[in-house]
């Protein structure tokens, strides 16, 4: 199926650190969705943007809705061993149709203590 | 309360059982969604339930059987499976809106031997 481009793939970075990740794609969505996954686990719900150029935060979190409307950027500020784990983007839009988000490819982090 | 249970957490059959997945919210949800789930990749559209109708049906094979008894419980029944149907599976929610919030459950384990 159709997924969206998200970077880095993967990243080891020190605790204390800032980590930021990004999803882009070809097409215009309404809805970014931003989730955290640990493993054998359902991914969990951090953020969610419904308008261009919004930014919004929980946290230690922020995320982006880009001006485009065809990319989103999330950030962690001073990561802690507990963020570790694979974040997914995901879009919906008109291109993708109604109940159909569309799933980036996972950004795997690693927090070194 | 944003909860989404699924049951049972780990399943493990042989290619002639059949057995089902259970689902439910209590967040007055009306869309239900079925999701597949590989190692390390994101997660994959099966079906989605709109107002208890089947609204999606992303050419899943018939083994794999979708149903949902009321606005609050999804089931995916499943029979005469494969090796490389073993998953995680997610069920996920949201409002029913367009553009809206997706939460998932925690997954069921799939293992077919």
């Amino acid at each position: 199926g159709q997924q969206l481009n998200q970077s880095p793939q993967s990243m080891f970075i020190q605790e204390g650190e800032d980590v930021s990740m990004n999803c882009t794609s070809s097409s215009i969505f309404n809805t970014w969705l931003w989730y955290k996954q640990d493993p054998g686990e359902g991914p969990v719900l951090l953020i969610a943007l419904y308008k261009a150029g919004e930014l919004t935060s929980n946290g230690r979190l922020t995320a982006q809705f880009g001006i485009t409307r065809k990319d989103s950027f999330l950030n962690i500020s001073a990561s802690i061993p507990s963020d570790v784990g694979i974040y997914f983007c995901a879009g919906q839009g008109a291109t993708s149709g109604t109940y159909k988000y569309i799933f980036g490819t996972g950004t795997r982090l690693k927090v070194l203590a | 309360d944003t909860e989404v249970t699924q049951t049972p957490k780990h399943l493990v059959m042989g290619m002639t059982n059949k057995k089902s997945l259970k689902c439910e919210q209590h967040m007055g949800h009306r869309a239900m969604y079925w999701y597949k789930q590989k190692a390390k990749k994101p997660p994959e559209l099966m079906f989605v339930y709109s107002y208890e109708k089947l609204s999606i049906n992303e050419s899943v094979p018939s083994r794999f059987s979708p149903e949902c008894p009321n606005s609050s419980l999804l089931n995916l029944h499943l029979h005469a499976l494969q090796p490389e149907d073993s998953a995680l599976y997610l069920c996920a929610s949201s409002q029913g809106d367009v553009s809206g919030e997706l939460f998932f459950g925690e997954g069921s384990r799939l293992t077919v031997l």
